[in-house]
C-alpha cells in the first residue's frame, strides 16, 4: 500500500525559506501516470494547489506562488521536496503532499497526513 | 489563476438532498471533464468523492453524485446523514498540468 509522509520544520521565521520533504513508501516515485504534488491549507481556510512534479523533474506551479516555489525530486530516495522562499505569516498552513493521477487529474486516497508549518519569529 | 467559486455553506436535514455548486470558467471547468470533489472532516486529509465530473471511486456511497453544465459543476448528496457533515471542495484541471481548487463549502446536517 503506497504511503506518503511529510517531514520538515514546524516553525519557520518570517523572510526565511520553508523546506519540506515527502517520502513515498510502498511504491515507486518513477511512475508514468502520476505527478507528485504539494497542497496547502491555512488554518480555517480552503485548499490551495502549490505545484506538482513528474519523476523526470518537470515542474508545474501555481502562478500566484511561482516566484517563490521550487519543487524537486530525488528518485534514488523516493522523495520529492518543496521549498518556499521569503515566507510570511500568510504561508502558515497545513502542507500536504499527494500523488496526482494524470489520467483523471484527481487524488485517490494518496495523501500525506499533513504537516503544520507556522511562520513566526 | 483564481479559485473556483463555491458557496461558503449549505445545510440540510437528515434524509434530505443538498447540492453544492462550483463555478469556474471556460479555461477550467468548462473545458475539461475533469472536475473532482473532495470531502474533508476536521483534522483529516481530504477524501476523493467524485472524479471526472461524475464518477465515484470504489467504496464511495451512491448517495454522492456529480454533474456539470457549462462552467458550473455540482455535487449532490441525497439521503443526508450526520456523517456527511464536512467541508467539500471542488477541483478542476485547468490545462498545462495545473489544478485549481474551489474555496470550499461547509455542509451542516441540521
Amino acid at each position: 500500500q503506497l504511503q506518503l509522509q511529510e517531514s520538515g520544520p514546524g516553525l519557520v521565521k518570517p523572510s526565511e525559506t520553508l523546506s519540506l520533504t515527502c517520502t513515498v513508501s510502498g511504491g515507486s516515485i518513477r511512475s508514468s501516470t502520476y505527478y507528485w504534488g504539494w497542497i496547502r491549507q491555512p488554518p480555517g481556510k480552503g485548499l490551495e494547489w502549490i505545484g506538482s512534479i513528474y519523476y523526470s523533474g518537470s515542474t508545474y506551479y501555481n502562478s500566484s506562488l511561482k516566484s517563490r516555489v521550487t519543487i524537486s525530486v530525488d528518485t534514488s530516495k523516493n522523495q520529492f521536496s518543496l521549498k518556499l522562499t521569503s515566507v510570511t505569516a500568510a504561508d502558515t498552513a497545513v502542507y500536504y503532499c499527494a500523488m496526482i493521477d494524470t489520467i483523471t487529474w484527481s487524488i485517490f486516497d494518496y495523501w500525506g497526513q499533513g504537516t503544520l508549518v507556522t511562520v513566526s519569529s | 489563476q483564481s479559485a473556483l467559486t463555491q458557496p461558503a455553506s449549505v445545510s440540510g436535514s437528515p434524509g434530505q438532498s443538498i447540492t453544492v455548486s462550483c463555478t469556474g470558467t471556460t479555461s477550467d471547468v468548462g473545458s475539461y471533464n475533469l472536475v473532482s470533489w473532495y470531502q474533508q472532516h476536521p483534522g483529516k486529509a481530504p477524501k476523493l468523492m467524485i472524479y471526472e465530473d461524475s464518477k465515484r471511486p470504489s467504496g464511495v456511497s451512491n448517495r454522492f453524485s456529480g454533474s456539470k453544465s457549462g462552467n458550473t459543476a455540482s455535487l449532490t448528496i441525497s439521503g443526508l446523514q450526520a456523517e456527511d457533515e464536512a467541508d467539500y471542495y471542488c477541483c478542476s484541471y485547468a490545462g498545462s498540468s495545473i489544478l485549481m481548487f474551489g474555496g470550499g463549502t461547509k455542509l451542516t446536517v441540521l
